[in-house]
């Protein structure tokens, strides 16, 4: 089983729309989320950090759930420019820090 | 553009011929990761350098490869008797260290493309 699972996609939705996503990560000692995007052939960025409070950036909402080890990530009136892969990223806080990366999920926004 | 910087940014090679790929990281970022990403998936974590130490090296990374960091500031991967596996985008990413969460900058990646 993959550290961390994400539905690959893809998904295709009309401008103006509400996308989620969903990921779950089965190592519990992870103490670190975030989501990053990957636009094509480039490297990639992070978008934001999750928290279990949840957190919101404009149009992007990220909630993360310990008990079932759940990350999503909403977005909100969606644009051309949303179009983009999501990656679902875990991390342990000691040692090496490094970045677990999920399969990611593939957007397109279609006019 | 992040600040970290990767070269060559394309790569086409014969199997079993030897690459190198170059990493310049931010640089007051002491440490430095290189991770490998193939089509569909997302990167994987290949090793892990805190200065010149190299600390950590995944089972994704046999003994054909190397990585370096002689100064801890550039940083090296060495591909040798490349197999047609080893096709993929190899990233490189920098952060400082210390307590409380930095992020990992990506460079732009090197695109590896073994025939």
């Amino acid at each position: 089983r993959k550290e961390v699972e994400q539905d690959p996609g893809p998904f295709n939705v009309p401008e103006g729309a509400t996308v989620a996503f969903n990921c779950t990560y089965s190592n519990s000692a992870s103490q670190s989320f975030f989501w990053y995007r990957q636009d094509c052939r480039k490297e990639p960025k992070l978008l934001m950090s999750v928290y279990s409070s949840g957190n919101e950036d404009g149009r992007f909402t990220a909630q993360l759930n310990r008990a079932s080890q759940y990350i999503s990530l909403l977005i909100r009136d969606s644009k051309l420019s949303d179009s983009a892969t999501y990656l679902c990223v875990v991390r342990r806080d000691f040692g090496n820090e490094k970045l677990t990366f999920g399969t990611g999920t593939r957007l397109t926004i279609i006019p | 553009d992040t600040g970290v910087s990767q070269d060559p940014r394309h790569k086409i090679t014969k199997r079993g011929q030897n690459v190198t790929f170059r990493c310049d990281p931010i640089s007051e970022h002491n440490r430095l990761y290189w991770y490998r990403q193939t089509l569909g998936q997302g990167p994987e974590f290949l090793t892990y350098f805190q200065n010149e130490a190299q600390l950590e090296k995944s089972r994704l990374l046999s003994d054909r490869f190397s990585a370096e960091r002689p100064k801890g500031s550039f940083s090296t991967l060495e591909i040798q008797r490349t197999e047609q596996g080893d096709s993929a985008m190899y990233l490189c990413a920098s952060k400082t260290g210390g307590a409380g969460y930095n992020e990992q900058f990506f460079g732009p990646g090197t695109r590896l493309t073994v025939l």
